[in-house]
């Protein structure tokens, strides 16, 4: 069974620093993909970036880049040049993608507080 | 594309009553899930579909039902509202792909009391 395990409940960042959202995970298919999305207050949730296990490189996207450490099965998800606009939470998820599109899996979310 | 639509965006409940959260997307995704969230937690999975006419369990099942006549629609039933499925429900959409996110809807709040 897969499981994500996201250890930080809240955490606060100064506008323009970069901050680091950890995320460990385990599942025992050789395939799988990682996601991290975000809620901010209104409630809808925002797809980030997607990272695949047999991806070489770690994805980036404008400013969230993610640390993918395969052997140490974590996907922190960085966030560089903090904006006041980034405070939300932040859900780590997978899915194990040997077949098909199997439902996502959820952690239960970091909350970012990005102060002026 | 309105993308994925959920109705209502909010519902107050007594418990004991019954009803059903519409949930309907125009992208043509075969597949579409229905999650729950609850304060202060992550979405857990009530029931999804790969298909019209298929559908399966999640991790929290019990107290819900669901149908997918169309590829568009997937209505999620609650029977006998009990406090416990005070929660926000989302309904969500993709296409078959590794790289393919599944697409949310705005929600809906339900509150059983």
């Amino acid at each position: 069974a897969q499981k994500i395990t996201q250890t930080q409940p809240g955490m606060f960042v100064q506008e323009k620093e970069a901050v680091t959202l950890d995320c460990t995970y385990d599942t025992s298919d050789p395939s799988y993909g990682l996601f991290w999305y975000k809620q901010p207050s209104s409630g809808e949730m925002i797809f980030l970036i997607y990272q695949g296990s047999y991806d070489q490189q770690n994805a980036t996207e404008g400013r969230y880049s993610l640390n993918f450490q395969k052997a140490r099965k974590s996907a922190n998800l960085v966030i560089s040049a903090s904006q006041l606009g980034d405070s939300a939470m932040y859900f780590c998820a997978m899915r194990e993608e040997y077949s098909g599109n199997t439902p996502l899996v959820f952690g239960k979310g970091t909350r970012l507080s990005v102060i002026a | 594309n309105a993308g994925v639509t959920q109705t209502p965006k909010f519902r107050i409940l007594k418990i004991g009553q019954s009803m059903t959260l519409q949930c309907t997307q125009d992208m043509n995704h075969n597949y579409m899930y229905w999650y729950r969230q609850d304060p202060g937690m992550g979405l857990k999975l009530i029931y999804y579909s790969v298909g019209a006419g298929i559908t399966d369990k999640g991790e929290v099942p019990n107290g819900y039902n669901v149908s997918r006549s169309t590829t568009e629609d997937f209505p999620l039933r609650l029977e006998l509202a009990a406090p416990s499925q005070t929660s926000v429900y989302f309904c969500a959409s993709s296409i078959l792909g590794s790289r393919e996110t599944q697409y949310f809807g705005p929600g809906t709040r339900l509150l059983v009391l």
